[in-house]
């Protein structure tokens, strides 16, 4: 079982619809929580950080579940920009390993 | 502020041969990661670097060895090179241990031919 466990599916959404992404942790002791977004062949970059209460940014929101170890992303009125994989990360502090799981690509279409 | 400097952009080695990736990490970070994502596939974390030692390493083999230097820069080494080391091998850099939020380079695109 992957540390860090991503639907990769596509999600193919039009314009303006509201999309949600779930992401499964297995190590307990986890710490933080991110969300990136990568562009093809581009690096990741930071898209939000997840804290325990859940937290916003503008058409984004992400929620953290301990009990059930898994992370959210909600994006709203989704716009073509987008159109990205959206990566979630867990960090065991002190490990030195950021954990990546394999991304879950949107494709938002006019 | 400058942001996370990776070189060279892109590498073209033959089978056998030595790869090295040089990354220079954001002003005032002290921790250097290494990841390998191969084409299509997601990052797979290779190394950690703090305060000049290796803290953390990942499921890779020997042949995949770094460095950090006095000046928190850091080199990633590959020996022995085989086809399935092409890559775009991203290096990232945070303050101090994780937890803390860590930036991406633009990555080295290593093919092996």
């Amino acid at each position: 079982r992957k540390e860090v466990e991503q639907d990769p599916g596509p999600f193919n959404v039009p314009e303006g619809a509201t999309v949600a992404f779930n992401c499964t942790y297995s190590n307990s002791a986890s710490q933080s929580f991110f969300w990136y977004r990568q562009d093809c062949r581009k690096e990741p970059k930071l898209l939000m950080s997840v804290y325990s209460s859940g937290n916003e940014d503008g058409r984004f929101t992400a929620q953290l579940n301990r009990a059930s170890q898994y992370i959210s992303l909600l994006i709203r009125d989704s716009k073509l920009s987008d159109s990205a994989t959206y990566l979630c990360v867990v960090d065991v502090t002190n490990a030195g390993k950021s954990t990546f799981g394999d991304g879950t690509t949107l494709t938002v279409k006019p | 502020e400058a942001g996370v400097t990776q070189s060279p952009t892109h590498l073209i080695k033959t089978r056998g041969q030595q790869a090295t990736l040089r990354c220079s990490p954001i002003s005032g970070h002290t921790s250097v990661y290494w990841y390998q994502q191969a084409l299509g596939l997601g990052l797979q974390f290779l190394l950690w670097y703090d305060e000049g030692e290796e803290r953390n390493r990942g499921n890779f083999p020997p042949r995949f060895s770094g460095r950090q230097f006095p000046n928190y820069s850091s080199e990633l080494n590959v020996n022995a090179l085989e086809l399935e080391d092409s890559a775009l091998y991203l290096c990232a850099s945070s303050r101090g241990t994780p937890g803390n939020t860590i930036y991406f380079g633009e990555g080295s695109w290593l093919t092996v031919v």
